[in-house]
């Protein structure tokens, strides 16, 4: 079946600092990928997203690049903000049989302090 | 309205008691989806709909749970005999399509708790 499985967490950082959530997936076929965020108290929103192999994803900074030889969509960021204090979720749609769903992992709490 | 909209926000029930709950999608999106969500976990889909027909519900967890959507907009997530293992954050989203590269908004949730 599909799957996502993110990097543990939770992830605390300085402002400035440089940050990289690793997200790996298992699908069949060629899925979209997404980063999802949920900042303290509201609700889940996109954040970015890839839907085929090498596309490149970017929003507020945020960057991820859909890896297919390495099944990976890793988020990258230059320089955090306090205001990126939130919880990240990788997440696929594989399409075919499961036209409609997606498929999330964990989630990881991101933590910068100034 | 301008994003998806879910009601009641937080809902608290005796176990034994029946759900019900609301979501209003974005106007004009074909797709809504269920999905639920524990604590410290990610969403785990329920089930969705293209207009009114039920495309999916293999996330069903048991015959307890069912969804409807009979006019292609407004849905509603109903959960019969509430037990304690039902208490979690239940989000609804809509997308203008089921397509994979299509965007599924997501509304605020809403949380409930079962004692």
């Amino acid at each position: 079946g599909n799957s996502v499985t993110q990097m543990e967490g939770p992830v605390t950082l300085s402002e400035e600092a440089f940050l990289t959530i690793n997200c790996t997936y298992t699908a069949t076929g060629y899925p979209s990928l997404f980063w999802y965020v949920q900042y303290p108290g509201e609700g889940l929103q996109l954040l970015l997203k890839a839907t085929k192999a090498d596309d490149k994803g970017s929003n507020k900074g945020f960057e991820a690049t859909y890896r297919k030889e390495t099944t990976s969509f890793h988020l990258e960021k230059g320089s955090v903000q306090v205001s990126d204090s939130a919880v990240y979720f990788c997440a696929l749609n594989a399409g075919g049989t499961s036209y409609g769903k997606l498929t999330f992992g964990q989630g990881t709490i991101l933590t910068v302090h100034p | 309205g301008a994003g998806v909209s879910q009601s009641p926000r937080y809902k608290v029930t005796k176990r034994g008691q029946d759900v019900a709950l609301r979501c209003d999608p974005i106007s004009g999106h074909v797709s809504l989806y269920w999905y639920r969500q524990a604590l410290g976990q990610g969403p785990e889909f329920l089930t969705y709909f293209n207009y009114e027909a039920q495309q999916d519900k293999s996330g069903l967890p048991n015959d307890r749970f069912s969804a409807e959507r009979p006019e292609g907009s407004i849905s509603t997530l109903t959960i019969q005999r509430t037990e304690q293992r039902d208490s979690a954050m239940y989000r609804c989203a809509s997308s203008l399509a089921g397509s994979p590269g299509n965007t599924i908004y997501f509304g605020e949730g809403s949380w409930l708790t079962v004692v």
